[in-house]
């Protein structure tokens, strides 16, 4: 059973560009959660997604950012105009089907760089 | 003050020692998760705990509701256990508050 698979593992793009990040949980899991890593400092929440409905995104930036989870494919975190504090590693995480209390699973991160 | 702040921030130890990190939380909680993050930036979950107590190997977790207190314990610390720690909560809803972590050297 694959775990979460996150691409691409490292992307670079300069500022104004448009950066897109792809996310596919494990397999039976539909709950995604995406998370961001600035450097030196913790994670923080951005947003959780089910399929095809976004169920809390308190933690996305207002502008700029936007997440989807399609009923076909993976989950996409996409971030228009990457500016250089963008910069940081994005991870997602995945639980089970059945709501309730359940580990998440990471996936290896992807590391955004804005130069 | 951050919801969930864990204790020390960084520690050294010798292989072979019993090492333990600790997470206090300020809110309510439904649970608590231990996770790894190595070196190179991947992230394991350890465990996930609403009550008591859980082990798994050399690894203990402990968590006291009343005290919204949690413990990671380490047993026969090895070099291979060299990672940053991060204690994280569970509310009302599904997202992860995270502690900053703790950064776990151990030396042979």
């Amino acid at each position: 059973n694959a775990g979460v698979m996150q691409n691409p593992r490292h992307l670079v793009r300069r500022r104004g560009q448009e950066a897109r990040l792809r996310c596919s949980p494990m397999k039976g899991h539909s709950h995604v959660y995406w998370y961001r890593q600035l450097p030196e400092e913790g994670l923080k929440f951005m947003v959780y997604l089910q399929k095809e409905n976004i169920i809390d995104e308190s933690g996305m930036p207002k502008e700029r950012f936007s997440a989807e989870f399609p009923k076909e494919g993976p989950s996409i975190l996409r971030i228009q105009q990457v500016v250089r504090g963008d910069s940081a590693a994005y991870f997602c995480a995945s639980s089970p089907e059945l709501a309730g209390l359940y580990e998440q699973y990471f996936g290896p991160g992807t590391r955004l760089t804005v130069t | 003050k951050n919801e969930v702040e864990q204790s020390p921030q960084n520690l050294t130890a010798q292989e072979g020692e019993f090492i333990t990190i600790n997470c206090s939380y300020s809110v309510g909680i439904s649970a608590l998760h231990w996770l790894q993050q190595h070196p190179g930036g991947g992230i394991v979950s350890l465990f996930m705990l609403s009550s008591g107590k859980k082990k798994h190997g050399r690894l203990i977790a402990t968590i006291n509701i009343q005290e919204k207190h949690s413990s990671l314990h380490i047993t026969a610390s090895h070099p291979r256990d060299s990672a940053v720690y991060i204690c994280a909560v569970q509310g009302g809803s599904e997202k992860l508050v995270f502690g900053k972590g703790m950064k776990l050297t151990v030396n042979p």
